[in-house]
């Protein structure tokens, strides 16, 4: 039990399609993210919320859409995605923002491959 | 900005020996988080160690040590007795002490394998 649960594992999906990644915890956090990990590149934050509300963008293109209707869920909605989007999509979550000794707690990820 | 290097892309070690993977880092801050986790091939990211920027004194986990020379910005892992679970990703990267930002930046990764 990882305390960060992700689904699906695994998502292939063409590029008009429109499907969501799904992250659950249960961990009483209050704050989640959402990071990319391609191959040969480090990881990427793309998302932040902190009681449910979006406190960082890093400059992620529009077809990745997150949405966090509480502080134990929080999806990312794709849409009209393109090759490049392929990687391990993962979703972590911690006590609290702004906090410097804050532990982030990792799911096991979504690996994504868009055809 | 930060950035977090890795140099050693990949590393290994023998069973039982002991490893150092490296890792230096950028940044004009003077406080702030450095991590270490490991991702094994489950995907999932594991917490291995922490230093404290202020703190001079080396933290350790078990058969989990870090090198933090402040001055030079390095951080480097050391894993002692090394075992075949010890096998992995491992990433290091820094916190920003910045109200509000989240952003933990990593670096590239070091692949290590253990032999038997």
């Amino acid at each position: 039990e990882t305390g960060v649960t992700q689904t699906p594992r695994h998502l292939v999906m063409g590029m008009t399609n429109k499907k969501s990644l799904k992250c659950e915890q249960h961990l009483g956090h209050n704050a989640m993210y959402w990071y990319k990990q391609s191959a040969k590149k480090p990881l990427e934050l793309m998302f932040v919320y902190n009681f449910k509300e979006q406190t960082e963008n890093n400059s992620v293109p529009s077809r990745f859409s997150p949405e966090c209707p509480n502080s134990s869920h929080l999806f990312l909605h794709l849409h009209t995605l393109q090759p490049e989007d392929s990687a391990l999509y993962l979703c972590a979550s911690s006590t609290q923002t702004g906090a410097l000794n804050t532990e982030a707690f990792f799911g096991q990820g979504t690996r994504l491959t868009v055809v | 900005a930060q950035t977090v290097t890795q140099s050693q892309p990949e590393m290994s070690v023998q069973e039982a020996e002991t490893v150092t993977l490296s890792c230096t880092y950028d940044t004009s801050e003077s406080d702030y988080y450095l991590f270490w986790y490991k991702q094994p091939p489950s995907r999932q990211m594991i917490l291995v160690i922490r230093q404290e920027a202020y703190k001079q004194q080396n933290a350790t986990e078990n058969r989990f040590s870090v090198n933090f020379q402040k001055a030079a910005k390095s951080f480097s892992l050391k894993i002692s007795d090394s075992q075949l679970g010890d096998a992995a990703m491992y990433f290091c990267a820094y916190r920003s002490p910045q109200g509000g930002s989240e952003k933990l930046v990593f670096g590239k990764g070091t692949k290590l394998t253990v032999n038997p």
